[in-house]
């Protein structure tokens, strides 16, 4: 079956403690992206990645990092969370750079930072 | 810079009613118009998309869109909603040959049986 997992789906914890979500797509999507939802505010987009080993920000990449070493796979990086980024993320995926095609999104992973 | 604003944040309808969404865009260039559904705790599913032709498109489950270029406007329709529409709808604009995609703040539809 065609999808985009993600892992975990539910995280709690501490402010400062490294953490990563994964992201995997098994559909040979060349683009991949990060949004988190709050509300109110709508999805925004964190990071994005057109290919491997090419990132590229959204429009809130302040706080986060992410790589993509392989095609795949786009985890996100936390490296010291602090509480507002409490929130719902989704990974999505798509052929093309997501101009032309949908996005296929994850199931979300909601994030507690307390 | 882009921004896409969603007019209505929460909107409720009985059965049968006719539904209509604003969605408005600020960006000069030419874009790819996009309305994705979040069904309560699913993710984002594409209900319809806009990239270029006919203006009014059709998508799933009885939706529809009109790209009003003048306006800068994407509002989507329903003629008729039912009970099982009730959720999330999110109007999404990117600019051709970015890999930026903006999201509306969301419209939370509540449709009463």
């Amino acid at each position: 079956e065609a999808q985009v997992t993600q892992n975990p789906r539910y995280l709690i914890t501490v402010t400062g403690k490294k953490l990563t979500v994964t992201c995997s797509q098994n559909m040979n999507h060349e683009y991949m992206s990060w949004y988190r939802q709050d509300p109110g505010l709508g999805l925004r987009q964190i990071y994005y990645s057109m290919n491997v080993e090419v990132t590229d920000k959204g429009d809130v990449p302040e706080g986060y990092k992410v790589s993509r070493k392989e095609k795949r796979n786009f985890p996100l990086i936390l490296e010291s969370p602090s509480p507002n980024q409490t929130s719902l993320y989704f990974c999505a995926s798509s052929t093309d750079r997501g101009s032309y095609n949908e996005q296929f999104f994850g199931p979300g992973t909601r994030l507690t930072v307390l | 810079a882009q921004s896409v604003s969603q007019h209505n944040h929460h909107v409720i309808l009985s059965e049968a009613a006719s539904l209509e969404l604003g969605c408005n865009y600020s960006y000069g260039g030419t874009v790819n118009l996009f309305w994705y559904v979040q069904y309560p705790g699913q993710h984002l599913q594409l209900l319809l998309k806009y990239f270029s032709g006919d203006p009014l498109v059709k998508g799933i489950k009885g939706f529809e869109a009109e790209f009003i270029k003048s306006k800068f406007s994407f509002n989507l329709r329903k003629p008729s909603v039912q009970w099982s529409d009730t959720a999330e709808y999110f109007c999404a604009v990117n600019t051709r040959n970015t890999g930026k995609l903006i999201f509306g703040q969301g419209t939370t539809l509540q449709v009463k049986p």
